[in-house]
């Protein structure tokens, strides 16, 4: 079956140390997004690609870093510059350019101890 | 003025009463529109997508009006199983691939 898989489900880190969130689909999409959402809060675009070998920041990419050397993994991390990492971390792709709607991989839920 | 707004709810309703969401956005040029529904500690699924003509998936339907910039979710014979937040989205223009959330709306079905 085609999808979006993340891993892992949860994640401890503590304070100070960068974690790799890993997100592999395989529908063909093109682009891929990566979205942090908080408790009762909506989602935050951290970077998004477009294509292979290129991303681009989205309104919260301080702290985080990512890559895209294969169409589909486009894994996350999170870096000690992030001062507030602690929540539920969602990857996304779509397939259809600008009109099409995203598929949501299950997220990873990270937690700073 | 917010891109995407939505009612937050929570809307309580009992099994088998018939609810609706609105969801109204700012950018005119958008061309795609989407209704998502998110459980709780979970990811967000692709409910249905927005056409100008209104559709329907069973007991869902999804109306776009133009004119006045909005779009809506009718959910007839209310389940419990409906409870979650629908997320309204609307999709990028002008090339970009960004689409923008709206907060969601929190629906409640209580027996």
């Amino acid at each position: 079956d085609g999808g979006i898989t993340q891993s892992p489900k949860y994640l401890f880190r503590k304070e100070g140390q960068n974690v790799t969130l890993s997100c592999e689909q395989n529908l063909n999409h093109d682009a891929m997004y990566w979205y942090r959402q908080d408790p009762g809060q909506g989602l935050r675009l951290i970077y998004y690609s477009q294509i292979v070998n290129d991303f681009q920041k989205g309104d919260i990419a301080e702290g985080y870093s990512v890559s895209r050397e294969k169409k589909e993994s486009f894994p996350l991390t999170v870096t000690s510059a992030q001062k507030n990492p602690t929540a539920f971390y969602l990857c996304a792709s779509t397939g259809q350019g600008p009109i099409g709607g995203q598929y949501f991989g299950p997220g990873t839920r990270l937690t700073v101890l | 003025r917010k891109e995407v707004e939505q009612d937050p709810g929570p809307f309580n309703v009992p099994e088998g009463a018939t609810v609706a969401f609105n969801c109204t956005y700012s950018n005119s040029a958008s061309q795609s529109f989407f209704w998502y529904r998110q459980d709780c500690r979970k990811e967000p699924k692709l409910l249905m997508s927005v056409y100008s003509s209104g559709n329907e998936d069973g007991r869902f339907t999804a109306q776009l009006n133009r004119a006045s910039q909005y779009i809506s979710l009718l959910i007839r014979d209310s389940k419990l199983s409906d409870s979650a937040t629908y997320l309204c989205v609307v999709g990028p223009s002008g090339g970009s691939y960004i689409p923008t959330f709206g907060r969601g709306t929190s629906l409640i079905v209580h027996p």
